[in-house]
Formats: structure tokens, sequence, C-alpha cells
């Protein structure tokens, strides 16, 4: 049963701000909210991890609600070497975390 | 940053033969994981490794599969006899000690393709 339902895909351009959504319904007590970001023939890259209300760091933003069923994760200023897929991922432990199909975001000039 | 690495990039093999992928983890990190991406499909699970012992394994990752910490720093998959749907993207990832949960840190893989 998958846990969490982002976007296929998504395109915006050079210097906008980009946001991805993603719907996790069934959350459980202890899961945290996790976003990895992939470059074709890459390993996955951690970007961000949160559990409740806001978390930023040096290259992202991730905004949960207080009823923790979706989150937000915002790039700020993207740029065309944000072009990847971004993974959502919900869960308490790493083998147990299931990857989607990911958001395939693409960054025009 | 530090990086987990790989060997090879790329591996090719007969249907049959055994296959062994290395990986050299983050030296103080403690949990060590094998990932596969069979290609334009999802990262998929394998195995998780902590203390010397399998502290987690997938439905994937069956008899012929083995995970193995022969020194203090390398960690190896190897996969007995391979098949043809054994061929993917395998990547060996890391983490360190704090919890089941911590930032995992991800090699650049290695290509399997089964012949």
């Amino acid at each position: 049963l998958a846990k969490t339902t982002q976007p296929i895909s998504m395109d915006s351009y050079e210097g906008q701000e980009v946001n991805i959504t993603c719907s996790h319904n069934n959350i459980a007590t202890n899961d945290y909210i996790t976003w990895y970001q992939q470059f074709p023939s890459q390993g996955p890259r951690f970007i961000i991890q949160g559990y409740k209300t806001k978390v930023t760091n040096e290259v992202a933003s991730l905004f949960i609600p207080a009823d923790r069923k979706s989150s937000t994760l915002s790039l700020p200023r993207v740029s065309l070497s944000d072009t990847a897929v971004y993974y959502c991922l919900v869960g308490y432990s790493n083998y147990q975390l299931i990857w989607g199909a990911g958001t395939k975001l693409i960054i025009k000039p | 940053e530090p990086e987990v690495t790989q060997t090879p990039s790329h591996q090719v093999t007969q249907m049959g033969q055994e296959v062994i992928l290395r990986c050299v983890p983050i030296s103080n990190h403690l949990y060590f994981y094998w990932y596969r991406q069979i290609l334009g499909q999802k990262v998929e699970f394998l195995v998780s490794f902590y203390n010397n012992e399998i502290s987690e394994k997938s439905e994937i990752f069956d008899d012929q599969f083995s995970v193995e910490r022969p020194d203090g720093s390398n960690f190896t998959l190897k996969i007995r006899s391979t098949k043809l749907e054994d061929s993917a993207m395998y990547f060996c990832a890391s983490s360190a000690p704090d919890r089941a949960l911590e930032k995992l840190f991800f090699g650049s893989g290695t290509q399997l393709s089964v012949l």
C-alpha cells in the first residue's frame, strides 16, 4: 500500500520557487517525512527531513501542516541543475521506507 | 562531504554466474544498506546491515543474495547465480548510528547487466 502520493511531473523556470506537495493520509505518529533528490544514473541524495511545522536548511524548506497528512517541499530560486526526480518518503526507519515513482522536476531556462 | 564508494561502476555477467558488488561506506557509519533500481523504475530496498548482521531484508533478498563486511571498511553484496531480472542499478548506502531513520548517504551505484 503506497504511503505517499505526489505529482508525476512538474515544470518550472530558472529563478522561480518550486513547491512540490506530497499527500500522506495514513501517516503514523512515529513517522517522519523525508525528501530525496535523484539525478539520472546517480544514487538518491538526502534533501530534508521533518516531523511537523517547518524545517529549513541551506537547500530547501519543508512545510508540514498540523494534521501532517501532507507536506510541501519548497525549492527557492531553482536553476537548471535542480532538474531531477524528487522522492517524498514517510516512515520511522530506513528499511521500511517505500520509494514511489517520485516527481520528475524539469527546470527550463 | 564524505562519500560512499562503489565498485565497479558497471558489471556485465552471464546468467548463472556469481557477482560481487563492492562498497566502501562512510568510515564512522554503522548502518549499511543495499538498494536496487531497475531502469526507469522505483528504488527498492534489499537489505540493511548493522553490528555485523542483517537487521532487515526485503522479499527480493532471497537465498541468491548475501552480504558481508569482510573487513573494517568494505561491504559487499553477492548474487550467487544471476538471473536476467537481476539486471539493475545497485546502490549501497550508509547512515550514522544515531537512529534508524538517519540520513542515507548513497553511492553512485553499480550498473549490473546480466546477459
